[in-house]
């Protein structure tokens, strides 16, 4: 039982280039989220997916798309990075989305 | 904007000593959770209280939730050097499936 997983775990891009951050879970849970993390400033929601098939944007979506591609999957693309990206990804996943969130070991992106 | 608000930013207190931090919130909850997150780390679950709750245990933690002033408030006792962590509160709203997280406290056990 590996709870929540990312990939990559660290990333430098280019501005301009694209990337997907990949998060799996095995937990059978339905809500999916994945936030950034940025000194001061706690976490901030960017999409989440509150069951299989459906997508909302949260605090900070502009620059990124999700796909919720099944039940375990939940991946977020960054089409053209830009140095604001520059951040600590969090995915994260709970039962019915009121409850307990559990966290990815996150991924670190550096955009030049 | 964050829903909650963590009070105080940082904490330094030595091995043994209790620690208390506060988070204050703007609207009506379903529940409010606290998270742990060593440096580097991802953010770990502690305790979730109801709004129907007024306050709750796990080991060394308190929770206390006052509803009628939107504020919770966290208590370790007898701190360890393990507990050095930042502590974040997180609400999530009636009618609604996502948390909102505070910017956190920073906790400093001193040995």
């Amino acid at each position: 039982n590996a709870g929540v997983t990312q990939t990559p775990k660290f990333q430098v891009l280019k501005t301009g280039q694209s990337m997907t951050l990949q998060c799996a879970q095995d937990m059978n849970h339905n809500s999916m989220y994945w936030y950034r993390q940025d000194p001061g400033m706690g976490l901030r929601l960017i999409y989440y997916s509150a069951s299989e098939g459906t997508t909302d944007k949260g605090e900070v979506p502009n620059g990124y798309n999700v796909s919720r591609l099944n039940k375990r999957e939940f991946s977020l693309r960054l089409e053209s990075a830009a140095p604001s990206q520059t951040s600590v990804y969090f995915c994260a996943s709970s039962l019915t989305g009121k409850e307990t969130q559990y966290f990815g070991p996150g991924t670190r992106l550096l955009v030049l | 904007s964050q829903q909650g608000e963590e009070d105080p930013q940082a904490l330094s207190i030595q091995e043994g000593e209790n620690a208390t931090m506060n988070c204050s919130y703007k609207t009506s909850i379903n529940n409010l959770q606290w998270y742990r997150q060593n440096s580097g780390r991802g953010l770990v679950h502690l305790i979730l209280i109801r709004s129907n709750e007024r306050e709750k245990h796990s080991g060394r933690l308190r929770v206390t939730l006052d509803t009628s002033k939107k504020s919770s408030s966290l208590l370790i006792t007898a701190s360890r050097a393990a507990d050095t962590a930042s502590y974040f509160c997180a609400t999530v709203l009636i009618n609604d499936y996502k948390l909102s997280f505070g910017a956190g406290t920073t906790v400093t056990v001193r040995a």
